[in-house]
């Protein structure tokens, strides 16, 4: 599968491969985290979320990984589809009720 | 119904001009958020209103107002703004305000000419 090991404004990835997107929050103290995708022409949409407490979570072909050690999150897509072509942010919640956007990876599937 | 709906989808305005975006969500959600986005950028937090109430400026400028008539609307009137203003403006909502899974709506592009 196609990976950035550092946060990369853009990834490209074959049709049927599995991507991997990081991110790196700046707050110790962050104790939320989601993953954002945002197609274009439209607002973000939830993809998952996880807690401080965890260190991953699975949802229907996604895979957040959180490394709080290295203050480093990933989105793991199995198999990409076209449709999972877009923008995907991290946000944090680093308290006062705020989430904080990380800068975005643009995702491109390659058919 | 787990939809935010804005209006209206485009608008261009003079810097002379006064105009308000709409956002409505029926999904009983008591706290709504205005985020504004530059082009290949992430949403930036605006305002926060809890409970009708606003909870969180950060620090935008007057000419941009916003209002929340009820707990399903939110407005934000604009008046003598800026070329640099020009964005996609954003309305989310979420079931309260320590919520943090908030649901955006499409977005308002806004030209200011």
């Amino acid at each position: 599968g196609e990976s950035v090991g550092l946060h990369l404004p853009t990834l490209s990835v074959q049709e049927g491969d599995n991507s991997i997107i990081n991110c790196a929050y700046s707050n110790s103290a962050s104790d939320y985290f989601i993953w954002y995708k945002q197609e274009s022409g439209k607002g973000p949409q939830f993809i998952i979320d996880i807690r401080s407490n965890m260190d991953k979570r699975q949802g229907q072909r996604v895979t957040v990984l959180l490394n709080k050690t290295v203050k480093h999150l990933s989105l793991q897509i199995a198999a990409t589809q076209p449709g999972d072509s877009a923008v995907y942010f991290c946000a944090e919640n680093p308290g006062d009720y705020k989430l904080s956007f990380g800068a975005g990876t643009t995702v491109t599937v390659r058919a | 119904d787990t939809e935010v709906t804005q209006t209206p989808k485009h608008l261009v305005m003079g810097m002379t001009n006064k105009k308000s975006l709409k956002c409505e969500q029926h999904m009983g959600h008591r706290a709504m958020y205005w985020y504004k986005q530059k082009a290949k950028k992430p949403p930036e937090l605006m305002f926060v209103y809890s409970y009708e109430k606003l909870s969180i400026n950060e620090s935008v400028p007057s000419r941009f107002s916003p209002e929340c008539p009820n707990s399903s609307l939110l407005n934000l009137h604009l008046h003598a703004l800026q070329p640099e203003d020009s964005a996609l403006y954003l309305c989310a909502s979420s079931t309260n305000r320590g919520s943090y899974e908030q649901y955006f709506g499409p977005g308002t592009r806004l030209t200011v000419t």
